[in-house]
């Protein structure tokens, strides 16, 4: 079967720097994408890799092992408004998303 | 500004009654999807539509269906709404039906009573 998963919930500390890891299966692969998603709003697309490796864009970076069948987002310098839930996707080989759960991520001051 | 709009916001409707969600979106992208989201779940595909004229099932198509009869509109129809089908749903569109990114719109939030 298909599945994503990644933790329920983080906490870290502003201006710290948090992982978020995330584990897939997927039938097939064509890449895995990040989003973030604020309480009561769209996802909006963060990042995607498909080769392994470390993906870095300004404060986010995005890694990926396709060996392992394992991800992380890397977040950086920590603000408030960093405070969102952040889901993570697998794309199988039908060019299909598989969405876990997402991990809520909590900033404090 | 571009992009992807969903209507309604949100939308209480009573057990047995019919009611379309509509999307429209004016980036000219090929694909459009619909997802439902729902606490401690990821999000779900519906249908997806890869290009205008061609619709397909997603994971969990059972009690809706779509239509694309061009390229910015995808609606979203349950014929017959029950209460399991109260949730947030998801309208997305991508530039094509591969590995690039997905925009989404604001969602309808839908309660079925």
């Amino acid at each position: 079967g298909q599945n994503i998963d990644q933790p329920t919930e983080m906490t870290a500390t502003e201006g710290a720097i948090v992982q978020i890891n995330c584990t897939y299966q997927t039938s097939g692969f064509n890449g895995l994408f990040w989003y973030q998603q604020h309480a009561g709003e769209a996802p909006t697309f963060l990042s995607y890799n498909v080769l392994d490796g470390l993906e870095e864009k300004g404060r986010f970076s995005s890694f990926l092992s396709r060996s392992k069948g394992y991800s992380y987002l890397l977040l950086k310098e920590l603000q408030m408004k960093d405070s969102a839930s952040y889901l993570c996707a697998g794309m199988d080989s039908n060019y299909q998303l598989i969405w876990g759960a997402g991990t809520k991520l909590i900033i404090k001051p | 500004i571009a992009g992807i709009t969903q209507a309604p916001t949100s939308q209480i409707l009573a057990a047995g009654r019919r009611m379309t969600l509509r999307c429209t979106q004016d980036m000219r992208h090929n694909a459009m999807y619909w997802y439902r989201q729902d606490l401690g779940l990821g999000l779900r595909l519906i249908h997806y539509s890869n290009t205008a004229g061609t619709t397909g099932k997603g994971e969990v198509p059972d009690g809706y269906s779509v239509s694309r009869a061009n390229t910015d509109d995808f609606p979203l129809t349950l014929a017959s709404a029950v209460p399991s089908q109260t949730s947030v749903y998801f309208c997305a569109s991508s530039d094509s039906a591969d590995n690039q990114p997905q925009h989404f719109g604001d969602g309808t939030r839908l309660s079925i009573l």
